[in-house]
């Protein structure tokens, strides 16, 4: 079936490091892919996204380009800072309907420390 | 505007009793979700409504587990005889089509304890 895979965290970095956070799936179809964050004390919410192979999504200095040759949507981030503590999801959405229905990866716990 | 709203935000019951969780969707989104966050499992789908009907309760864990939605707009995740291992946050989340392709609105969840 239809799942995701993200590194295991939790990952602790210092401030202005480079952050690479690794995710990897398994789909049937043509799955648009995605990476939702949860800042402590909020709700999920969208960080980015990629709906077809080579797309590359950005915000917030974020980046991930969707790459089917690897099955992967590795986020990276230059420069982190302290603010961009939080859990980080990989999800995918796909299906015989395409309904948007989210699968998610265990999630990634970032720590940044000044 | 208001985004996705739920409630309680906090429910503590005891084995056995049945719990209501409520969602409020982002007025004119069609398609709503509800999820759940536990540790063992992380953030699992639940069940999809287009409008007021469910084409997909693929995710439900059991028959204890029901979800309805009314007017296109609020809907209600109901849980039967609950048990210790339905404690989790239950996050409902709504966008404007069932596009895989949409952004999905999340709520800040119900964090249900079963004692």
């Amino acid at each position: 079936g239809d799942s995701v895979t993200q590194m295991e965290g939790p990952v602790t970095l210092s401030e202005e490091a480079f952050l690479t956070i690794n995710c990897t799936y398994t789909a049937t179809g043509y799955p648009s892919l995605f990476w939702y964050v949860q800042y402590p004390g909020e709700g999920l919410q969208l960080l980015l996204k990629a709906t077809k192979a080579d797309d590359k999504g950005s915000n917030k200095g974020f980046e991930a380009t969707y790459r089917k040759e690897t099955t992967s949507f590795h986020l990276e981030k230059g420069s982190v800072q302290v603010s961009d503590s939080a859990v980080y999801f990989c999800a995918l959405s796909v299906g015989s309907s395409n309904t948007g229905k989210l699968i998610f990866g265990q999630g990634t716990t970032l720590q940044v420390k000044p | 505007g208001a985004g996705v709203s739920q409630s309680p935000s906090n429910k503590v019951t005891e084995k056995g009793k049945d719990v209501e969780l409520r969602c409020d969707p982002i007025s004119g989104h069609t398609a709503l979700y509800w999820y759940r966050q536990s540790l063992g499992q992380g953030l699992e789908f639940l069940i999809y409504f287009q409008g007021n009907s469910a084409p997909d309760k693929s995710g439900l864990p059991s028959d204890r587990f029901s979800a309805e939605r009314t007017g296109g707009s609020v809907s209600t995740l109901t849980i039967q005889r609950t048990q210790q291992e339905d404690s989790a946050v239950y996050l409902c989340a709504s966008s404007l089509v069932g596009q895989g392709n949409n952004e999905q609105f999340f709520g800040p969840g119900t964090r249900l304890t079963v004692l």
